[in-house]
């Protein structure tokens, strides 16, 4: 039978280029947002993070850039390598109250060929 | 450094049956998470725990039950077990409200057959 759900975006890219990965969070009210990277069958492994008061930060060969205008992160991997390879998903977090659960965006399949 | 220990890391069920997923936070870190994973989702969050009391709930299906105990652990107790509840589980912890990141564990693979 058809599997549902098996229609992630994807990005195809070679070694070496640099890859941008783009995310729309939800609410405008969020403080806090993260990237996290995830292998298959794995748990989501922290990359970087980024609060609402910057509009980017660099990590090791990642940045992360955030529009709060347009509700919008992006991460870009510098010389992209195989094993980048995996799914990436931003995070955002709500500010304020006592609740801080992080609600998922979107992943996007990150592939990265030889 | 310790890291949020999950077990089982697989489970397998049958319909009807009972699940008990174990999760045992980082060390004084003072909130749990729960999310569900379906085969190319994104993770889904169920229900998290601050200080041993339920703080937030999300799309958790009454079927589903959780506690955290004294020790900070966390259960998520699932009963009446459906074909659809084959997911991937995984559970976070943070401190601070999550100011200073959240640590996700490797996750329980249950399978409903």
């Amino acid at each position: 039978g058809e599997s549902v759900g098996l229609h992630l975006p994807t990005l195809s890219v070679q070694e070496g280029d640099n890859s941008i990965i783009n995310c729309a969070y939800s609410n405008s009210a969020s403080d806090y947002f993260i990237w996290y990277k995830q292998e298959s069958g794995k748990g989501p492994q922290f990359i970087i993070d980024i609060r609402s008061n910057m509009d980017k930060r660099q990590g090791q060969r990642v940045t992360v850039l955030l529009n709060k205008t347009v509700k919008h992160l992006s991460l870009q991997i510098a010389a992209t390598q195989p094993g980048d390879s995996a799914v990436y998903f931003c995070a955002e977090r709500l500010s304020g109250g006592s609740n801080y659960k992080l609600t998922f965006g979107k992943g996007t399949l990150l592939t990265v060929n030889p | 450094a310790a890291g949020v220990i999950q077990s089982p890391r697989h489970l397998i069920k049958e319909k009807r049956e009972t699940a008990t997923l174990k999760c045992y936070p980082i060390p004084r870190h003072d909130t749990v998470y729960w999310y569900q994973q379906g085969p190319g989702q994104d993770p889904q969050f169920l229900i998290s725990f601050y200080e041993k009391m339920q703080s937030d709930k999300g799309s958790i299906p009454d079927r589903f039950s959780a506690q955290q105990f004294s020790d900070y652990h966390s259960e998520l107790n699932m009963s009446s077990l459906e074909l659809g509840d084959s997911a991937l589980y995984f559970c976070a912890s943070s401190s601070e409200g999550g100011s200073y990141g959240y640590t996700f564990g490797s996750g329980t693979r249950l399978t409903v057959v």
